[in-house]
């Protein structure tokens, strides 16, 4: 069975810092990638995919990710990080034949103002 | 697009009685649905996969007596708590894919509903 790790449960830094969160994956065939960024109180939303092509995808708010498949590594970064950008993050693979989510188990970050 | 709401959003209900969520794909047709359950500062575990007029699909160790599945339109999937305990409560999400009308397809994006957020006493 495939499994999604986030190496950081939880991440605090100040505005303005980098931030970059680990995912690695464990299936060794094709799959799609997703972040999801779960803000207090809202729903899941999506901030990127990678399906295939660039393995460099650019999502909403600044975010991007960088696959690497050798490393089965799905990294999800953003140069300069806000105060609103507190939130817990969640990288989630499904296989590209298949239907179902496999959900990392998120990572908590606090962006002080 | 591709908005996907919950009813209702939360619920307290007495031990033994039933609880029936509602999750509705509002802007595109869904083919599949799915049913998550979120604990506190966990996240979120698959229950079942919802197929548009056939039964759900359960993962292992979720009571498919206990978490009944209806998905009987491409807009709507149900998930009634039958019997509900306190150890039921939780935070249940759903999610929809395999869009028609959106161009979704196998192995493509879910979207995500608001979550209903149960208290069972």
């Amino acid at each position: 069975a495939q499994s999604v790790s986030q190496h950081n449960h939880h991440v605090i830094l100040s505005e303005a810092a980098s931030l970059e969160l680990g995912c690695n994956y464990s299936y060794g065939g094709t799959v799609n990638l997703f972040w999801y960024v779960q803000y207090p109180g809202q729903h899941l939303q999506l901030l990127l995919k990678y399906f295939s092509g660039d393995p460099l995808v650019k999502g909403i708010k600044g975010f991007e990710a960088e696959f690497i498949k050798s490393k089965f590594s799905f990294n999800l970064r953003k140069p300069s990080v806000q105060w609103s950008d507190t939130a817990e993050y969640f990288c989630a693979v499904i296989k590209a034949a298949g239907n179902k989510l496999t959900f990392g188990g998120g990572t908590r970050v606090l962006v002080k103002p | 697009g591709a908005v996907v709401s919950q009813h209702p959003s939360r619920v307290i209900c007495k031990s033994g009685t039933s609880v029936k969520i509602e999750c509705r794909s509002l802007d595109f047709q869904a083919t599949t649905m799915f049913w998550y359950r979120q604990f506190p500062k966990q996240s979120l575990m698959l229950m079942a996969t919802s197929n548009e007029g056939s039964k759900a699909t359960y993962e292992q160790g979720v009571e498919k007596d206990k978490f009944l599945i209806n998905h009987a339109s491409l807009t709507l999937s149900t998930l009634t708590v039958t019997s509900a305990h306190p150890e039921d409560s939780s935070f249940y999400i759903c999610s929809a894919g395999g869009g028609l009308a959106a161009g979704l397809g196998v192995g493509e994006t879910q979207y995500f509903g608001p979550g209903t957020r149960l208290l069972v006493l």
